[in-house]
């Protein structure tokens, strides 16, 4: 249902760099700015990047958003443990009234 | 440092409404605005509208237009959402955040920068 394509899961072993896709199109990812969220397991969603590149205080900076073009990307270098979490992004879609939307989300695994 | 405390959870019947409230506290509640994302079990996000803390306006995700109301009550710093016509694919987390929107570099912008812990509502006969 959701119109901002992201991989199922993405896993690594500490330290490694993983980066996680976010597809989507020109009314969302490709007019407006790109936004990330780490949710992990069992507590409420956590904004880890908001415009597409900037990290609010208190986010580690191993943590980077990009965008180009109708996609997006997130990583994560240096892999720790407390990581491992589901991740989203998302972004302001213009083809509907109200419609900010949510990526499918990405299960990162620390092996 | 800036909280939102939801209401606890609900058990509802196919039919019903629910009520959810979300306090706020720590900033200036009608600098911001309060959004609502909900959350089924195992599944993904999905945002349902959010409201100016500033003047109340709204503005709902077009699937929820006619079901969903959100208010404010700035005399208490507290933002409710009530979705009626409860379905049981309505049983999610619902979550209140902080919403931010505005202007930067001539492009609009809108995030969540806070988020309430969720309040479980299950819709079961």
């Amino acid at each position: 249902q959701s119109v901002l394509t992201q991989p199922p899961s993405a896993s690594g072993t500490p330290g490694q760099r993983v980066s996680i896709s976010c597809s989507g199109s020109s009314s969302n990812i490709g007019s407006n700015y790109v936004y990330w969220y780490q949710q992990l397991p069992g507590t409420a969603p956590k904004l880890l990047i908001y415009i597409n590149d900037q990290r609010p205080s208190g986010v580690p900076d191993r943590f980077s958003g990009s965008k180009s073009g109708t996609s997006a990307s997130l990583a994560i270098s240096g892999l720790r443990s407390e990581d491992e979490a589901d991740y989203y992004c998302a972004a302001w879609d213009d083809s509907l009234t109200g419609r900010y939307v949510f990526g499918t989300g990405t299960k990162v695994t620390v092996l | 440092q800036v909280h939102l405390v939801q209401s606890g959870a609900e058990v509802k019947k196919p039919g019903a409404s629910v009520k959810v409230s979300c306090k706020a506290s720590g900033y200036t509640f009608t600098s911001y605005g309060i959004s609502w994302v909900r959350q089924a079990p195992g599944q993904g996000l999905e945002c349902m509208g959010w409201i100016s803390g500033y003047n109340g306006n709204t503005n709902y995700a077009q699937r929820f237009q006619g079901r969903v109301t959100m208010t404010t009550d700035t005399s208490t710093n507290t933002a409710y959402m009530e979705l009626r016509s409860l379905r049981s694919d309505d049983t999610a987390v619902y979550y209140c955040a902080r919403f931010l929107s505005g202007t930067y570099l001539l492009d609009y912008y809108y995030y969540m920068d806070v988020w309430g812990k969720g309040t479980t509502v299950t819709v079961s006969s």
